[in-house]
């Protein structure tokens, strides 16, 4: 089955540090990837997807590139700031069949002044 | 165009009660997913309507149960509540074929 491994925190940065989450996933077919973000308190938001092999998603200064060679999608921002401060989850969706999507365990990221 | 909604955003119930959560999908959208998030875990998969018919599930017991409506609404229904069905549920829009779902806030359900 399809699965999604993401380094667990909390990881803690000073504001403008340079921020890198790691993410591998194991899929049976050809997935699309997400990194999804939630607030405090808050449901999901989609930060960012990719939907095949070197595709690069980015948002709100936020990348991640889909390599299928390694399995990967890490998720890094040059210069985080207080206001991001959340838990972040890497998550994967199948194409085939109903698109059920799994996600990772959530890393929370907590960036002090 | 409206996002996903959920009402209600929190609720507390007794075990072995039943309860009812409902969902407004994104406008446009004709498939509905629902997630269960314990605290500290990411959100796991119960099941998908589409055409008002379930058509996947994850590992969840049939005490878990769902309708979808001709307007694409849809709604979680849990029967005998038990103390770990306390979690975030989270329900999800999208439009199939499309692999990229789209969230509501989530309602809390406290079972005690």
């Amino acid at each position: 089955g399809n699965s999604v491994t993401q380094m667990e925190g909390p990881v803690t940065l000073s504001e403008e540090a340079f921020l890198t989450i790691n993410c591998t996933y194991t899929a049976t077919g050809y997935p699309s990837l997400f990194w999804y973000v939630q607030y405090p308190g808050e449901g999901l938001q989609l930060l960012l997807k990719a939907t095949k092999a070197d595709d690069k998603g980015s948002n709100k200064g936020f990348e991640a590139t889909y390599r299928k060679e390694t399995t990967s999608f890490h998720l890094e921002k040059g210069s985080v700031q207080v206001s991001d401060s959340a838990v972040y989850f890497c998550a994967l969706s199948d194409r085939r069949g109903y698109q059920k999507v799994t996600f990772g365990i959530g890393t929370k990221l907590q960036v002090i002044p | 165009e409206t996002g996903v909604t959920q009402s209600p955003t929190h609720l507390i119930k007794t075990r072995g009660q039943q309860v009812t959560l409902r969902c407004s999908s994104q406008s446009g959208h004709n498939t509905v997913s629902w997630y269960q998030q314990a605290l500290g875990q990411g959100p796991q998969f119960i099941f998908q309507y589409y055409r008002e018919e379930e058509n996947g599930r994850g590992n969840f017991p049939p005490r878990f149960s769902g309708l979808q409506f001709p307007n694409y609404s849809s709604e979680l229904n849990v029967n005998a509540l038990e103390l770990d069905d306390s979690a975030l549920y989270l329900c999800a829009s999208s439009f199939q074929g499309n692999t990229e779902a789209f969230f509501g806030q989530g309602t809390r359900l406290t079972v005690v």
